[in-house]
């Protein structure tokens, strides 16, 4: 059974700082994995989607990294911002049809 | 698009009361899931569709029941009610393929009491 764990729990970082999410999983056939943002009450948000074939995946200040070989995924954020706070999930497509999730991280950006 | 779309966003049943969350998607996607997140947990996978008319359970089934008679609805069904489905619902969809997006619904805060 595919066991997603991600490190850490919960993180806090000044403004400006740059960031790392760390995801990892156990089992390595995937297709792809999928990070998420989910605020407070809300549902989730997709952010980035690396396929098994891909290294790393970017969109704006948020670049994802993937190495199935190892069972690790990173989420870097650059200059963050207190509007980056927010839960982020990492989930992992090993069936071909539903995701599995990590816990997530819980993010504060302070000014 | 609106996307993926869920009814109601919160509601409070008594213990044994059934009751539908409802899950509508504009997309035309053949898949569909039902999760469930409580707290400080990941989400887990109650039933998923591949498509209208073929149904499956996932890794928490129980007390729940689903049908698929459109490509765009995927209804939930609680039947006799508990206090351990007091959690937050989510519905998500993604195109057919094993590799598309998932894309998920804003989520029904459901309590039982």
């Amino acid at each position: 059974k595919q066991e997603v764990t991600q490190i850490p729990a919960a993180l806090s970082v000044p403004e400006g700082e740059n960031l790392v999410l760390n995801c990892s999983f156990t089992d390595s056939a995937i297709y792809n994995l999928q990070w998420f943002r989910q605020d407070p009450g809300k549902g989730l948000t997709s952010l980035l989607l690396i396929q098994s074939s891909q290294r790393e995946q970017t969109s704006g200040r948020l670049n994802a990294s993937l190495d199935k070989s190892s069972g690790r995924s990173t989420l870097y954020i650059a200059a963050s911002q207190p509007g980056d706070s927010a839960t982020y999930l990492c989930a992992v497509n090993n069936s071909g049809y539903a995701l599995n999730f990590g816990k997530g991280t819980s993010l504060l950006v302070t000014p | 698009n609106a996307g993926v779309t869920q009814t109601p966003k919160f509601r409070i049943l008594k213990i044994g009361q059934s009751m539908t969350l409802q899950c509508t998607q504009d997309m035309n996607h053949n898949y569909m899931y039902w999760y469930r997140q409580d707290p400080g947990m990941g989400l887990k996978l109650i039933y998923y569709s591949v498509g209208a008319g073929i149904t499956d359970k996932g890794e928490v089934p129980n007390g729940y029941n689903v049908s698929r008679s459109t490509t765009e609805d995927f209804p939930l069904r609680l039947e006799l009610a508990a206090p351990s489905q007091t959690s937050v619902y989510f519905c998500a969809s993604r195109s057919r393929g094993q590799s598309g997006e998932q894309y998920f619904g804003p989520g029904t805060r459901l309590t039982v009491t």
